[in-house]
């Protein structure tokens, strides 16, 4: 079946920019995970979904970072005036309710100027 | 702080011999234990997991688990030049949902 699918594949920005960032987990995935990854370091989480609200948001690097998951299903990834730090791979995870294990998207790549 | 600890390698194998991977990890409270493989460019790919202490199989692949050591490896036999990638640990501390905390990857060579 389908995997974690994730939009855009890659995003050029400038810095002080808005973007989203877009996840679609697997289909009837309840949990969602949001992970960022700097070159030569492993995922760091940044928040995690369970159905609409966010179980665990205590990843998020401050308050430039949003994310959303309106239905329980898509979720997006928002952040407000881009720092050059914000640079890494954005990675979306899901999990089947009551599963352990998480599988990846391909990752959105961002770039700030 | 959770931390997850791996040689940053290179660690370089000849093709069809056994690669070894280590993984510590400093929390008691850890109840799952994941590798992913990762190729150059790409996203983690989960490859085994782990819950209990000792061993489990599947193909290659052999994750040991030492929960009194806080240590957990993975064991690659006959290596091919197509298991050159890193190798990503990962433990889950508490919860059967909650986030995964990843050691900084191991990247694994297997020469021809």
């Amino acid at each position: 079946g389908a995997g974690v699918s994730q939009t855009p594949s890659n995003k050029v920005t400038e810095k002080g920019k808005y973007v989203e960032l877009r996840c679609d987990p697997i289909s009837g995935h309840t949990a969602l995970y949001w992970y960022r990854q700097s070159l030569g370091q492993g995922p760091e989480f940044l928040i995690y979904f369970q159905g609409t609200g966010a179980a665990d948001d205590s990843g998020l690097p401050n308050d430039r970072f949003f994310a959303v998951r309106p239905e329980g299903s898509v979720s997006t990834l928002k952040i407000q005036r881009t720092e050059r730090g914000d640079s890494a791979v954005y990675l979306c995870a899901s999990t089947p309710g009551g599963g352990r294990e998480q599988f990846f998207g391909p990752g959105t790549r961002l770039t700030v100027l | 702080q959770k931390e997850v600890e791996q040689n940053s390698g290179p660690l370089s194998v000849p093709e069809g011999a056994i690669a070894s991977l280590n993984c510590t990890y400093s929390d008691r409270g850890s109840q799952s234990f994941f590798w992913y493989r990762q190729y150059s460019g790409k996203s983690p790919e989960l490859i085994m997991s782990i819950y209990s202490n000792g061993d489990k199989e599947d193909g290659r692949f052999t994750a040991q688990l030492n929960k009194a050591s806080q240590y957990v490896s993975l064991l690659i036999r006959d290596s091919q030049p197509s298991d050159s990638a890193t190798y990503l640990c990962a433990v889950r501390y508490g919860g059967s949902q909650g986030n995964l905390i990843f050691g900084k990857g191991t990247k694994l060579s297997v020469k021809p």
